[in-house]
């Protein structure tokens, strides 16, 4: 399995509150990449980077916020949660973006109450 | 919308059987990709056909492409029980390289 790690594992917190969830990498991968799974909607991308400081939007990046500060770390920010942020969030990485496979943590699961 | 939806939504087969799960995109891409997850679980790649490629075999897999009509399908042949599982297509755009977006999925179940 790649070596991926996301923190916490489970979350409640409370609307209005800031909430960072991380993704810990030790495959030394470019390319790291944020997605909410919900029901009826898939996997949607929140935010992706491509190289240390080196970040974009995806679909749904409204509300969420990244940094990526070293190679092996991905932050992803909810600055004020809200309940239709209740998901479930899963970092990916990838040696060379979309042109080879991702490999997936096993994702966090939040609620906001 | 998403650029992949996945047809059917929801698939229940016996074991032995064949399973096809069908993928449809709107726009130009560099790759399509299928993933599957197991209840509760991370996804795990399982086959990327590229643009200038028809069709590729994997094992008991089997995924064709056909750009003109912006579609792709997954063959799982004699499916077992712990096929079961949600699949997931992912297209990457053409010049677009750098992002992966996914389908909705197709929930496959397996009787055993």
């Amino acid at each position: 399995d790649a070596g991926i790690t996301q923190s916490p594992r489970h979350k409640v917190t409370e609307t209005g509150t800031p909430v960072t969830l991380r993704c810990h990498q030790t495959e030394n991968h470019r390319y790291m990449y944020w997605y909410r799974q919900d029901p009826g909607h898939g996997l949607r991308l929140i935010h992706y980077s491509y190289g240390v400081k080196d970040t974009d939007k995806g679909e749904v990046s409204d509300g969420y916020s990244v940094s990526r500060s070293k190679t092996e770390d991905f932050l992803l920010t909810l600055e004020s949660a809200t309940s239709s942020q209740t998901s479930v969030y899963f970092c990916a990485i990838s040696e060379s973006g979309g042109n080879e496979k991702l490999f997936f943590g096993s994702g966090t699961q939040l609620s906001v109450l | 919308s998403q650029q992949g939806e996945e047809d059917p939504q929801a698939l229940s087969i016996q074991e032995g059987e064949n399973a096809t799960m069908n993928c449809s995109y709107k726009t130009s891409i560099n790759n399509l990709q299928w993933y599957r997850q197991n209840s509760g679980r991370g996804l795990v790649h399982l086959i990327l056909i590229r643009s200038n490629e028809r069709e590729k075999h994997s094992g008991r897999l089997r995924v064709t492409l056909d750009t003109s009509k912006k579609s792709s399908s997954l063959l799982i042949t004699a499916s077992r029980a712990a096929d079961t599982a949600s699949y997931f297509c992912a297209t990457v755009l053409s010049g677009g390289y750098q992002k992966v977006t996914f389908g909705t999925g197709t929930k496959l179940q397996v009787i055993p």
